[in-house]
C-alpha cells in the first residue's frame, strides 16, 4: 500500500493564481483531513471530510475549498492565492470504527506564494 | 475548546541521555492523546497513543508516555536518546464525541541530539 500520497510535492504560485492540491489514500479510510503547518504553530486543520461527498470546516478554512467526490481522494483548492497561504500542507486520513481517531499523514506539499 | 501546549520549543540532549518532552492539554471530555514525530522534510509518524486503560503507554522506537489526568499532562519519555531521534515532536488531543474526530496539535518541540 502507498498509504497517503500528495501531489504536487512543491509549488510556487503568484498572488491571485489558483491551484488544487490532491490527496489520495488507498487504505479505504472514511475520514480525510487537510492541515497547514507553519513554524511554531503546529498543524492547524483547514477542512475535513467524514465520508464521500461530505466536507466540513476546520480551524482555518478561509481562502480554501475542498471536495471529496471519491472516497479515496480529497482535493484542496486555493481560488486566489495570497502570500499568507505560503505554508506546508499535509493531508491525513483515518479509518472508521474503533481506531478512527488515529490519523495517517502524507509527506506534505510545500507551497510558496509570491 | 480543546488546546495543547508544548512548553519547550527546542530541546538539546546528548546522545545516550534520557529525554522528557512535555505536553499539557485542555479538553472538556475524555481525551484521546497522541505523540507524532516529524523528521526533516517528512510527514508525521505516529509514535504512540492513549485512549484508555493503563496510563503508561509504550510506542515505537523505544518511546513511552504517561497520562496524568490530575495534571492534564501526557509527557513523552525515552531512557536513552539516539542521534536518529533528532526531529520535531508533536503532541495532539482528540476525543470521544468529537465531530470528525478532529485532532488539535501543540506547537511542537524540536529535539537536537549532541554526539
Amino acid at each position: 500500500n502507498a498509504g497517503v500520497t500528495q501531489t504536487p510535492k512543491f509549488r510556487v504560485l503568484k498572488t491571485g493564481q489558483s491551484m488544487t492540491l490532491l490527496c489520495a489514500q488507498d487504505m479505504n479510510h472514511e475520514y480525510m483531513y487537510w492541515y497547514r503547518q507553519d513554524p511554531g504553530m503546529g498543524l492547524r486543520l483547514i477542512h475535513y471530510s467524514v465520508g464521500e461527498g461530505t466536507t466540513a470546516k476546520g480551524e482555518v478554512p478561509d481562502g480554501y475549498n475542498v471536495s471529496r467526490l471519491k472516497k479515496q481522494n480529497f482535493l484542496l483548492g486555493l481560488e486566489s492565492a495570497a502570500p499568507s497561504q505560503t505554508s506546508v500542507y499535509f493531508c491525513a486520513s483515518s479509518p472508521g470504527g474503533l481506531n478512527q481517531e488515529t490519523q495517517y499523514f502524507g509527506p506534505g506539499t510545500r507551497l510558496l506564494v509570491l | 475548546a480543546q488546546s495543547v501546549t508544548q512548553p519547550d520549543i527546542h530541546i538539546t540532549v546528548s546522545e545516550g541521555a534520557s529525554l522528557e518532552l512535555r505536553c499539557n492539554y485542555s479538553y472538556g471530555a475524555t481525551p484521546y492523546l497522541f505523540w507524532y514525530v516529524q523528521s526533516p522534510g517528512q510527514g508525521l509518524q505516529l509514535l504512540l497513543k492513549y485512549f484508555s486503560g493503563d496510563t503508561l503507554v509504550q510506542g515505537i522506537k523505544g518511546f513511552e508516555a504517561e497520562f496524568k489526568r490530575s495534571q492534564s499532562s501526557f509527557n513523552l519519555r525515552k531512557p536513552s536518546v539516539h542521534w536518529s531521534d533528532a526531529a520535531e515532536y508533536f503532541c495532539a488531543v482528540g476525543g470521544v464525541g468529537n465531530a470528525g474526530n478532529m485532532l488539535t496539535f501543540g506547537g511542537g518541540t524540536r529535539l537536537m541530539v549532541k554526539p
